[in-house]
């Protein structure tokens, strides 16, 4: 079956450092996929997306590449601020099912 | 509304006692789904509601947990006999269609946050 894998967190970074949180997924045919970020106290919310491969997605300063090579959707950005300390969640979806796959989320802490 | 919206957003009840928690969808969007996220855990998928119906009940945890939708609206998740380890933050989340397309951008409520004592 479909599944997502996330590195696990948390990740504590220096404000102005460089952000990579991997994300490997297994499904079959060609599905859409997600970067969801919760902040504190909040629901999550769509960060950025891609539909098909080399698709890339971005948001905010971040970036997902769609390999299918690889069958990575790696979020990166080039330089973190305190207000992204969050959890981001990666997420698959298909056609031919209502069901998302979500990873178990990665926490990203930045510090001043 | 602007947004998903769930009520309550925090619920505090005792071992045994039945909660309902509700949600309100974006106006329009037919597609509704339920999550739990357990402390430090992902999305755990409950239930998924085409329009007012429900094609796949088998992400319910037990038999004490249940859903409904009415008008193609608002959706109440309903858990019996509550058990300290249905705890949990329960997630509410609508699309703008209804089909075997998971593809569309799912709108997230801010949750209710449930603790069985």
């Amino acid at each position: 079956g479909n599944s997502v894998t996330q590195m696990e967190g948390p990740v504590t970074l220096s404000e102005e450092a460089f952000l990579t949180i991997n994300c490997t997924y297994t499904a079959t045919g060609y599905p859409s996929l997600f970067w969801y970020v919760q902040y504190p106290g909040e629901g999550l919310q769509l960060l950025l997306k891609a539909t098909k491969a080399d698709d890339k997605g971005s948001n905010k300063g971040f970036e997902a590449t769609y390999r299918k090579e690889t069958t990575s959707f790696h979020l990166e950005k080039g330089s973190v601020q305190v207000s992204d300390s969050a959890v981001y969640f990666c997420a698959l979806g298909s056609s031919g099912t209502y069901k998302y796959i979500f990873g178990t989320g990665t926490r990203l802490k930045v510090l001043a | 509304g602007a947004g998903v919206s769930q009520s309550p957003s925090n619920k505090v009840t005792e071992k045994g006692k039945d909660v309902e928690l509700r949600c309100d969808p974006i106006s329009g969007h037919t597609a509704l789904y339920w999550y739990r996220q357990r402390l430090g855990q992902g999305l755990e998928f409950l239930i998924y509601f085409q329009g007012n119906s429900a094609p796949d009940k088998s992400g319910l945890p037990s038999d004490r947990f249940s859903a409904e939708r009415t008008g193609e609206s608002v959706s109440t998740l309903t858990i019996q006999r509550t058990q300290q380890e249905d705890s949990a933050v329960y997630l509410c989340a609508s699309s703008s269609r209804a089909s075997l397309q998971a593809t569309d951008t799912q709108y997230f409520g801010p949750g209710t946050r449930l603790t069985v004592l």
